[in-house]
């Protein structure tokens, strides 16, 4: 159980474009959910929080209408890099919280998208 | 008062030994102390997690030992074997909240 997918997993696109991640709790419900960029080598660095059918909580220094993050329903959240350049490179990773019994704080990570702008 | 401090930041230990990492934090509202397992190119895995009214928790050959007072805790990997080789980080919070995460220690098994 437990289970967090992420799609695409890797991708590729041109300065300028945008691009769309999936985040989807497969066998429960996600009450939070948190998305995540990655440096190589470094540590994980929150980038917002969202609950279902509310607004996301962005971190200071995250670009709310760089990084559109929808969360509309309890098994799905999305992150969208709008107008995405070279510097917008990295390693994004999403998790998923079900605040319910058990450990309340557990999250799951996603398996990452590997995201490159030529 | 969020940080979290994770020592050391890489660690070789040879095949069948005892790999210790270290975290420390400052917020004494934490309430769940995870540790995950991140192999390159893929999402970090929950490997095992302690609330503060236990001292201990093991679960096969990873430890956590928690220390209240001193507000650290500690991941030990007993008998170490190659397949551990990977990026572990401990991190922590409170209900209702992100977690923090340590920067990362990238444990080397040697065979």
């Amino acid at each position: 159980g437990a289970v967090v997918s992420q799609h695409p997993s890797r991708v590729i696109c041109k300065s300028g474009t945008s691009v769309k991640i999936e985040c989807r709790s497969l066998d429960f419900q996600a009450t939070t959910m948190f998305w995540y960029r990655q440096f190589p080598k470094k540590s994980l660095m929150l980038m917002a929080t969202s609950n279902e059918g509310s607004k996301a909580t962005y971190e200071q220094g995250v670009e709310k209408d760089k990084f559109l993050i929808n969360h509309a329903s309890l098994t799905l959240s999305t992150l969208t890099v709008t107008s995405a350049h070279p510097e917008d490179s990295s390693f994004y990773i999403c998790s998923a919280r079900s605040g319910a019994g058990g450990f309340y704080n557990e999250q799951f990570f996603g398996p990452g998208t590997r995201l490159t702008v030529l | 008062q969020q940080q979290v401090k994770q020592s050391p930041q890489s660690l070789i230990v040879q095949k069948g030994g005892i790999s210790i990492i270290n975290c420390a934090y400052e917020n004494t509202a934490f309430d769940y102390f995870p540790w995950y397992q991140q192999f390159p190119g893929k999402g970090p895995a929950l490997l095992i997690a302690i609330r503060p009214d236990v001292s201990e928790k093991k679960e096969g050959r990873f430890t956590i030992s928690f220390n209240k007072s001193a507000k650290q805790f500690s991941l030990h990997i007993m008998d170490s074997q190659p397949g551990d080789s990977a990026t572990y980080f401990c991190a922590a919070g409170e209900a209702g909240t992100a977690l923090i995460f340590g920067k990362g220690t990238t444990l080397s098994v040697s065979s």
